[in-house]
């Protein structure tokens, strides 16, 4: 089982910058990766599939990068909106499809 | 619009069972990776289980032998049959499309295991 990191746990940003969200998978998962963005209260939401394509109707403001083993998830000029946890998924190695423990993204 | 709606949790007793449901509109089941994705409360996402377009099946370790996964065409509708559960399985179950990313989430349905 692919094991999924994520770094760091939590993220404290002051809108309008950018936040650098990362995930590691201990072994290699090609580009085969997602990241979610979940609220409180609903349910997640995919932003990025195969590393750095972002999903339909998320803005460019979201951006994924990595491959392998080493994965970013970079949001820039944070809204108020992208408060949120963030989850990456690997589908490379399966099953099981192994998601990461999250990053909370929170107001500074 | 493509839709999922997932139904059928509730509270059980240890050792019960449980089916969930998950009703999809906009989308055809049968055509699509659908899954399960559980969270326990205050906890992390956990993949649980596909069906695979042509019908195949697969389950995370925890729940293999306790739950299975299925589909109605008839009603494209997904299921997830849970037998033996503990309160390790409390938690809010989605159900999702996709297999190269989960784009289509219900709202999930809450399963709390206690007695």
């Amino acid at each position: 089982e692919i094991l999924m990191t994520q770094s760091p746990a939590t993220l404290s940003v002051s809108p309008g910058e950018r936040a650098t969200l990362s995930c590691r998978a201990s072994q290699s998962v090609s580009s085969n990766l997602a990241w979610y963005q979940q609220k409180p209260g609903q349910a997640p939401r995919l932003l990025i599939y195969g590393a750095f394509s972002r999903a339909a109707g998320i803005p460019d403001r979201f951006s994924g990068s990595g491959s392998g083993t080493e994965f970013t998830l970079t949001i820039s000029s944070l809204q108020s909106e992208d408060f949120a946890v963030y989850y990456c998924q690997q589908y490379d190695n399966w099953p099981p499809y192994t998601f990461g423990q999250g990053t909370k993204l929170e107001i500074k | 619009e493509m839709q999922l709606v997932e139904s059928g949790g509730g509270l059980i007793q240890p050792g019960g069972s449980l089916r969930l449901s998950c009703a999809a509109s906009g989308l055809t089941v049968s055509t699509n990776y659908m899954n399960w994705v559980r969270q326990a409360p205050g906890k992390g996402l956990e993949w649980v289980s596909i069906i695979h377009r042509g019908g195949s099946t697969y389950y995370a370790d925890s729940v293999k032998g306790r739950f299975t996964i299925s589909r109605d065409n008839s009603k494209n509708t997904l299921y997830l049959q849970m037998n033996s559960l503990t309160a390790e399985d409390t938690a809010l179950y989605y159900c999702a499309r996709g297999f190269y990313g989960m784009n289509v989430w219900g709202q999930g349905t809450t399963v709390t295991v206690s007695s």
